[in-house]
């Protein structure tokens, strides 16, 4: 089983709302990420934990804030966000952080109105 | 990484063999060839990876050329849920992220 579940499906927030995205999986995978996809363009990496601690930050602005409360567990949490932030998020888990295949989830499609 | 080069896109009758094409001309010797695909607003779906040898799984066949410059994925009888997006990613041991492409937009046609 290689399922990776992010929720919600689909979100929609002002520019002053606070809101979390959330991502989990139960494979045992050690190493889990962000990415960013925009309208008709290529994922682009976020954030990326592994065993729990942030070792990438693709020097992502402040509004965007992660969280791995466990190895089961990715959040995002989401505030002050600009309509340009508006994309599909995309969470994804692997063995480790280092050569393992990545597995993704089906993504949150976040607008910011 | 890595620089990868996909034909933006590509057409193919259902039930035909896809072959996919990549060039990765500057590849190192750590360096994989990874695949994968995204059917319209959905994530990516990994379909397979190799490092020098060919592979073949129940999705797909990987070709990589003798001088590891370039590579093809075969589908070899494609349906029109095949429909999607493919990724062509250079991928070095050890490192932690995937960057994708452009990729090649397939499409199979009935």
């Amino acid at each position: 089983d290689t399922e990776v579940t992010q929720t919600p499906k689909h979100l929609v927030m002002g520019m002053t709302n606070k809101k979390s995205l959330k991502c989990e999986q139960h494979m045992g995978h050690r190493a889990m990420y962000w990415y960013k996809q925009k309208a008709k363009k290529p994922p682009e990496l976020m954030f990326v934990y592994s065993y729990e601690k942030l070792s990438i930050n693709e020097s992502v602005p402040s509004r965007f804030s992660p969280e791995c409360p466990n190895s089961s567990l990715l959040n995002l949490h989401l505030h002050a966000l600009q309509p340009e932030d508006s994309a599909l998020y995309l969470c994804a888990s692997s063995s480790r952080a280092f050569t393992d295949t990545q597995y993704f989830g089906p993504g949150t499609r976040l607008t910011v109105l | 990484d890595a620089k990868t080069t996909q034909p933006p896109s590509m057409d193919c009758a259902e039930g035909r063999a896809a072959n996919l094409p990549c060039n990765h001309s500057t590849i190192s010797g750590n360096e994989y060839v990874y695949w994968y695909r995204q059917i319209h607003s959905q994530g990516p779906q990994y379909i397979i990876h190799g490092l020098k040898n060919n592979e073949t799984n129940e999705m797909a066949s990987l070709i990589i050329t003798e001088d590891r410059k370039s590579s093809t994925l075969i589908l070899p009888h494609a349906t029109l849920r095949d429909t999607a997006v493919y990724y062509c990613i250079v991928r070095s041991q050890g490192a932690q992220k995937l960057v994708f492409g452009q990729g090649t937009r397939l499409t199979i046609n009935p």
